[in-house]
C-alpha cells in the first residue's frame, strides 16, 4: 500500500489561508469518506484535527476545515497563526480493510 | 487521566524479537479498537497494525504482515506488538493510538517507544 501523497512544504504568512492537498486513489481517499488529518509537533503526540473528510473534534479550532473531490482530500488552515507551525498527516480507510498515512506536510508561517 | 502509555522499545539486532505494550486509562478500554504507528527517524506516519475492540479481526500494513502480532488484554487494559524477524528499517518511534469507532479516526495517542534495530 503506497503513501498517500501530500506536499513537503507549504507557507504562508500570518493570517493567510492555505491548503495542503492528499492525493490517493479509488480505492482509498476516492472510495471512503473516512479521511482524517493530523497534526504533529516532533516530540509530541499526533493530534486529530479532522475526521469524515470534513468534521471537526471539538476543541478544534474552526480555522481549520476539510474537503474531498474525486481521490484527492484537503486541509485548509483559514488565518494562519504562529502555532499552526508543524507537520500535517491525512489518512485513509482502504479497501484492503487497512490505513494510510499520506507523506506528510510541512507547514511554516513566515 | 485519559492517556495511553507505551513501553518495551529498545536496541535489537536485526533478526531478533521484541514486544512492546500499551496500557491505557482514564477510558473504557474495550469499547474501542487499537492501532499501532510507528515514525522511521527523518520518515512520516506509518499505520502498522489494528485490533478490533474483542479481537475479533486484525489487519497488518504489508510490510510487517507475517512478522508482527498485534494483541490485547482487555482485563488489563493493555494492547501489544509482538515483533519477530525485526529489519533495520523497523527502527521507529511506536506510537500506540485509540480508534474511535464513531469517527474513524485516531483519536487518542501516547507518546512513544523507540525501537532501534541495528548490528
Amino acid at each position: 500500500q503506497s503513501a498517500l501523497t501530500q506536499p513537503a512544504s507549504v507557507s504562508g504568512s500570518p493570517g493567510q489561508s492555505i491548503t495542503i492537498s492528499c492525493t490517493g486513489s479509488g480505492s482509498d481517499v476516492g472510495g471512503f469518506n473516512s479521511v482524517s488529518w493530523y497534526q504533529h509537533h516532533p516530540g509530541k503526540a499526533p493530534k486529530l484535527m479532522i475526521y469524515y473528510v470534513d468534521q471537526r473534534p471539538s476543541g478544534v479550532s474552526d480555522r481549520f476545515s476539510g474537503s474531498k473531490s474525486g481521490n484527492t482530500a484537503s486541509l485548509t488552515i483559514s488565518g494562519l497563526q504562529a502555532e499552526d507551525e508543524a507537520l500535517y498527516y491525512c489518512t485513509s480507510y482502504t479497501s484492503r480493510t487497512t490505513y494510510v498515512f499520506g507523506t506528510g506536510t510541512e507547514v511554516t508561517v513566515l | 487521566e485519559v492517556q495511553l502509555v507505551e513501553s518495551g522499545g529498545g536496541v535489537v539486532r536485526p533478526g531478533g524479537s521484541l514486544r512492546l505494550s500499551c496500557t491505557a486509562s482514564g477510558f473504557t478500554f474495550d469499547d474501542h479498537g487499537m492501532s499501532w504507528v510507528r515514525q522511521g527517524p527523518g520518515k512520516g506516519l506509518e499505520w502498522v497494525s489494528y485490533i478490533t475492540w474483542n479481537s475479533g479481526s486484525t489487519a497488518y500494513a504489508d510490510s510487517v504482515k507475517g512478522r508482527f502480532t498485534i494483541s490485547r488484554d482487555n482485563a488489563e487494559n493493555s494492547l501489544h506488538l509482538q515483533m519477530k524477524g525485526l529489519r533495520v528499517e523497523d527502527t521507529a518511534l511506536y506510537y500506540c493510538a485509540r480508534v474511535n469507532w464513531e469517527l474513524d479516526a485516531f483519536d487518542l495517542w501516547g507518546q512513544g517507544t523507540m525501537v532501534s534495530v541495528s548490528s
